[in-house]
This record gives C-alpha cells, sequence and structure tokens, in this order.
C-alpha cells in the first residue's frame, strides 16, 4: 500500500525557509493531489496546499506569498518550501495524498519543525 | 479560530454510541463533501469518512458519517478504549478557495 514519509531539518531559524521533503512508497506519484497540511502546537489542522496533474499548485491564501509545492515524479518526491518563517510557523507538517473533493488517504507520520534562533 | 466548529471534548462510556459534530456555513459545509479523521499523537491523521459517508477500506461500520444543510456528524458506535484519539472534520470553503478544518474533538472513553 501507499506510504509516505517526510523528511527535513526539524529547526529553523527565522526568516530563513523552511524545507521538506515527502517520499511516496508503494505507489505511482502520478494523479492525485499531493498536500501539504500543518498542525501548531496545541491547535488544529491547517490546509497548506497541494500540487497535481502536470505541476499545477493551488495554495491557501494566508500562506500564497510564502509558499511553493514542487514534485519529483523521477524520484516519487513532492516538496516544501515556506519562505520568511517566523514562530509562528512552528508545527507538525505532514504530507498527505489527497482526491478532489478534500479528503486525504493516506498521511505522513509528520515532522515537528520548530522555528526559532 | 478554526472555520468548521467541533466540540472540544465528548465522552461516553464502553460499548455506547457517541456523536461528533462539524458546524460550518453555506461557503464550506453547505457546498462542499465532509471527512473525517481520527488523529493519535505521534501518528498521521487516519482517515475514517469521506464523501460525507462512504468509508474507506478497512474502516469498520461501527463508523458513520452524515451531512444535513451546513452541518456534519460523525457518529461511533460500539465504543472502544483503543477509539480515544482527536477527531477532526474536513471541507472545502469556495469564499476562502482554501480547505479548511475543523478544531478538533477530543473522544475519553470512560
Amino acid at each position: 500500500q501507499v506510504q509516505l514519509q517526510e523528511s527535513g531539518p526539524g529547526l529553523v531559524k527565522p526568516s530563513e525557509t523552511l524545507s521538506l521533503t515527502c517520499t511516496v512508497s508503494g505507489g505511482s506519484i502520478s494523479g492525485y493531489y499531493w498536500s501539504w497540511i500543518r498542525q501548531p502546537p496545541g491547535k488544529g489542522l491547517e490546509w497548506i496546499g497541494y500540487i497535481y496533474k502536470s505541476g499545477t499548485t493551488n495554495y491557501n491564501p494566508s500562506l500564497e506569498s510564502r509558499v511553493t509545492i514542487s514534485q519529483d515524479t523521477s524520484k516519487r518526491q513532492f516538496s516544501l518550501r515556506l519562505s520568511s518563517v517566523t514562530a509562528a510557523d512552528t508545527a507538525v507538517y505532514f504530507c498527505a495524498r489527497g482526491e478532489w473533493s478534500f479528503w486525504f488517504n493516506p498521511w505522513g507520520q509528520g515532522t515537528l519543525v520548530t522555528v526559532s534562533s | 479560530q478554526s472555520v468548521l466548529t467541533q466540540p472540544p471534548s465528548v465522552s461516553a462510556a464502553p460499548g455506547q454510541k457517541v456523536t461528533i459534530s462539524c458546524s460550518g456555513s453555506s461557503s464550506n459545509i453547505g457546498n462542499s463533501y465532509v471527512s473525517w479523521y481520527r488523529h493519535l499523537p505521534g501518528t498521521g491523521p487516519q482517515l475514517l469518512i469521506f464523501d460525507n459517508n462512504k468509508r474507506p477500506s478497512g474502516i469498520p461500520d461501527r463508523f458513520s458519517g452524515s451531512k444535513s444543510g451546513t452541518s456534519a456528524t460523525l457518529g461511533i458506535t460500539g465504543l472502544q478504549t483503543g477509539d480515544e484519539a482527536d477527531y477532526y472534520c474536513g471541507a472545502w470553503d469556495s469564499s476562502l478557495s482554501a480547505g479548511v478544518f475543523g478544531g478538533g474533538t477530543k473522544l475519553t472513553v470512560l
């Protein structure tokens, strides 16, 4: 079955760029809405955005100016870049496989990213 | 403040039934499909219900979903201690042009 695994630095300095990669195993990366979702400590889930088809992206307007999602189909990976981070971007970041009607299955286990100097 | 509103917590005894509500508006639940997830700390959320009331393969029929107007409900019957977790609803919001989730509901099985 399809499995997703997030990877990347667990600590990022304020004003720098957060970079995470999600590796997909057990299935093709073609099709679907490959997504990033985050959960700040003690808070609920926040949708960040997705990439689908030939690279078309859609981002949460609240983050759009700072977010880039890209994919490398040959490596079965997709990535998140979030620029100019602040402490408010500290969160567990999840990658997930999404469908057009906005549901996600499966999810990665998540990775905690802390923004601190 | 989440766009979709869920009760912070619910509780019930083992073997009993519980419902978790998710309230939204005409721009999200009222005009979109709803999904539900179970989340245990340290793991990724697990899909329980998609497209309002469909269960993915492997999810028992103890879990059910329904939608009416701008609200949705997750039902869990035959509660087990293993059902203790945080539960989230999600939907697309056409006004925000963004996906939105509820704030989460902590289920305690007494």
